[in-house]
């Protein structure tokens, strides 16, 4: 139990488009959802979390601008990177809050790795 | 965003051989989790440890979460090649976790 699926696994787009990633967890249902972004090498950083029903909450230096998270279901977040740079080239996962589960933690998704050309 | 500091960074040891690594921070956390990544996926959950002094084993892994709920570690016993991979730590607060530098192992035959 607690799957956590993300699509695409990969992506690559033109500089100034638009990209949606998906993520659900498969088998439970999560009011949180969280969305991290990891550089080569380096570790996860958290750009928001995920509220199903209500606006995402941003950590500092994220611009919700440019990552529109939209959370309509249990059991969906998705992460829209808006007019995408080659700065923005990431591997970005997401997990969901399973906390109410016999197993505590998050799980994780597979993560999207998107380059931008 | 805050990370918490991993040790070692990297390291490379002979299959067989004991590995063992800790992170600390300067915040206290109500949990202390560890993962292991491999390349291109997301992290795997290890152990979870819920509270200050536990000590947890989870097959060949040991982790406990210290007493003044500021730092963690990992033992892993008796290494395999499978074991190859970025482990991460990872600090939970009531909303979120935060995570660790990374130590990435590598494992000779």
């Amino acid at each position: 139990g607690a799957v956590v699926s993300q699509h695409p696994s990969w992506v690559i787009c033109k500089s100034g488009t638009s990209v949606k990633i998906e993520c659900r967890s498969l088998d439970f249902q999560a009011t949180t959802m969280f969305w991290y972004r990891q550089f080569p090498k380096q570790s996860l950083m958290l750009m928001a979390t995920s509220n199903e029903g209500s606006k995402a909450t941003y950590e500092q230096g994220v611009e919700k601008d440019k990552f529109l998270i939209n959370h309509a279901s249990l059991t969906l977040s998705t992460l829209t990177v808006t007019s995408a740079h080659p700065e923005d080239s990431s591997f970005y996962i997401c997990s969901a809050d399973n906390r109410d589960l016999s197993n505590y933690g998050y799980t994780f998704g597979s993560g999207t790795r998107l380059t931008v050309v | 965003g805050q990370q918490l500091n991993q040790s070692p960074q990297s390291m490379f040891i002979q299959e067989g051989e004991d590995v063992s690594m800790n992170c600390t921070s300067s915040s206290i956390f109500n949990t202390w989790l560890w993962y292991k990544q491999d390349p291109g996926e997301g992290p795997v959950l290890l152990i979870a440890l819920y509270k200050a002094g536990e000590l947890t084993s989870n097959g060949r892994l040991t982790a406990q979460f210290g007493i003044t709920r500021k730092d963690s570690f990992l033992n892993i016993s008796a290494s395999i090649p499978s074991d190859v991979g970025i482990y991460f730590c990872a600090g939970g607060t009531a909303s979120k976790l935060t995570f660790g530098t990374g130590t990435r192992l590598q494992v000779t035959l």
